[in-house]
């Protein structure tokens, strides 16, 4: 158990719709980075958030959107939802210590499986 | 662009068989050399962290070599058990400290 919890574990919804994701990072992490892993695809990076603060962003859609509260939790929310859109969502946290970025080990959650119908 | 790149795609193995992949990376503007393990139905699993031209890890049977000058990482299995059949993954951070995954090496361990 890497302490990143994510919710919902499975989630089917139909085209069109809109969605949330839910993470909360391991207890101390400032960061979290959000993944997008398609059907025989490796891992996509999305979206990074620090302390509350967008921090990198990598190739995600406009629908798109991802935010991190003031307890740190984040959420992804996904719109228009499309049938490529059916894929397993990560949420890893880490430390993200200044002078330590290099290094710095990032630990998954379970992830969400979104099937759109 | 940083590229990683990850061979072989796939690998099957008998029990019992020693193993190794490799990781290959850019060898200017080095940071760190990471390795996942990424069983299926699980989620990714740090296994090392790498930094240093030389350096050796090692963690049971599982075992990583790091060549910095050449832009290469070796993960080697001794005597693989059914457990470790998995996706070995390898990431490098970017200039911007984001890691930069490869695709991985699909490890099947056949009894």
């Amino acid at each position: 158990d890497s302490g990143v919890t994510q919710t919902p574990k499975h989630l089917i919804t139909a085209t069109g719709q809109r969605v949330t994701l839910r993470c909360s990072p391991r207890s101390g992490d400032l960061s979290v980075y959000w993944y997008q892993q398609s059907l025989d695809q490796g891992l996509q990076f999305l979206i990074q958030y620090y302390n509350g603060e967008e921090r990198a962003k990598g190739n995600i859609l406009e629908r798109f959107s991802a935010q991190q509260f003031p307890d740190l939790h984040s959420e992804l929310n996904l719109s228009s939802l499309e049938l490529g859109d059916s894929a397993l969502y990560f949420c890893a946290s880490s430390v993200d210590l200044a002078g330590a970025l290099s290094t710095d080990t990032q630990y998954f959650g379970p992830g969400t499986r979104l099937t759109v119908l | 662009i940083l590229n990683v790149e990850q061979s072989p795609q796939s690998l099957h193995v008998q029990e019992g068989d020693s193993t190794n992949f490799t990781c290959s990376f850019p060898s200017s503007n080095f940071y760190a050399l990471h390795w996942y393990r990424w069983e299926t139905a699980k989620s990714p699993e740090a296994l090392f962290v790498m930094t240093l031209n030389g350096d050796e890890k090692k963690k049971g049977r599982i075992s990583a070599t790091l060549n910095t000058k050449e832009g290469y990482s070796y993960l080697y299995i001794k005597g693989s058990q059914p457990e470790d059949s998995a996706t070995y993954l390898c990431a490098c951070p970017d200039s911007n400290y984001q890691l930069i995954w490869g695709a991985g090496t699909k490890l099947i361990i056949k009894p």
